[in-house]
């Protein structure tokens, strides 16, 4: 059975510092990955998107890497700002391919 | 429509009432997803369609639970005889695709279901 792991669960930086998220995942036959950000009492925002084949994606301010082999994926998130304080979640496909697994998140706190 | 609607977006009922919450996806997507979340914890999978059928509804935690897309569209959930562990937030996703090799999930806002 999947099981995804993300650490640390909360995290507090100063604006402008790049800073690290990370997700574990424990069956490294994956479909795909994908990170999102929630903000309380909304719904899931998708970021990035990693297919299986591929090691890594960007978006503006945001990388994200994945590595199979030893089930881990990071999400960079360069030069911070107070508004992208949110919880960052990652997802991996299940053995089925047909569901997203998630982890419990990470709750980011940028201050200005 | 624009994104994925969620009706209602709070639910309060009491223990043993029967409910139905409604997921509206983005027009043209064929696969559509029920999660629950609690609070403090990640979504977790309830049900899988492509199409009207569901590909997978292993993460439906008893029979108590029900979901249906009779025209490949809309998709409702029904919870019948209600328990306070049914509250939760139950997100809706939908994809483009038939599941996940290529397709990337879109959430609706979710519904809060409260039961006392």
């Amino acid at each position: 059975k999947q099981e995804v792991t993300q650490i640390p669960a909360a995290l507090s930086v100063p604006e402008g510092e790049n800073l690290v998220l990370n997700c574990s995942f424990t069956d490294s036959a994956i479909y795909n990955l994908q990170w999102f950000r929630q903000d309380p009492g909304k719904g899931l925002t998708s970021l990035l998107l990693i297919q299986s084949s591929q090691r890594e994606q960007t978006s503006g301010r945001l990388n994200a890497s994945l590595d199979k082999s030893s089930g881990r994926s990071t999400l960079y998130i360069a030069a911070s700002q107070p508004g992208d304080s949110a919880t960052y979640l990652c997802a991996v496909g299940n053995q089925a391919g047909t569901a997203l697994i998630f982890g419990k998140g990470t709750t980011l706190s940028v201050s200005s | 429509g624009a994104g994925v609607s969620q009706t209602p977006s709070n639910k309060v009922t009491e223990k043993g009432k029967y409910v139905e919450l409604r997921c509206d996806p983005i027009s043209g997507h064929t696969a559509l997803y029920w999660y629950r979340q609690s609070l403090g914890q990640g979504p977790e999978f309830l049900i899988y369609f492509q199409g009207t059928g569901a590909a997978d509804d292993s993460g439906l935690p008893n029979d108590r639970f029900f979901a249906v897309r009779p025209e490949g569209s809309v998709s409702t959930l029904k919870i019948q005889r209600t328990e306070r562990g049914d509250s939760a937030v139950y997100l809706c996703a939908s994809s483009s695709w038939g599941g996940l090799n290529t397709g990337e999930l879109f959430f609706g806002e979710g519904s809060r279901l409260t039961v006392l």
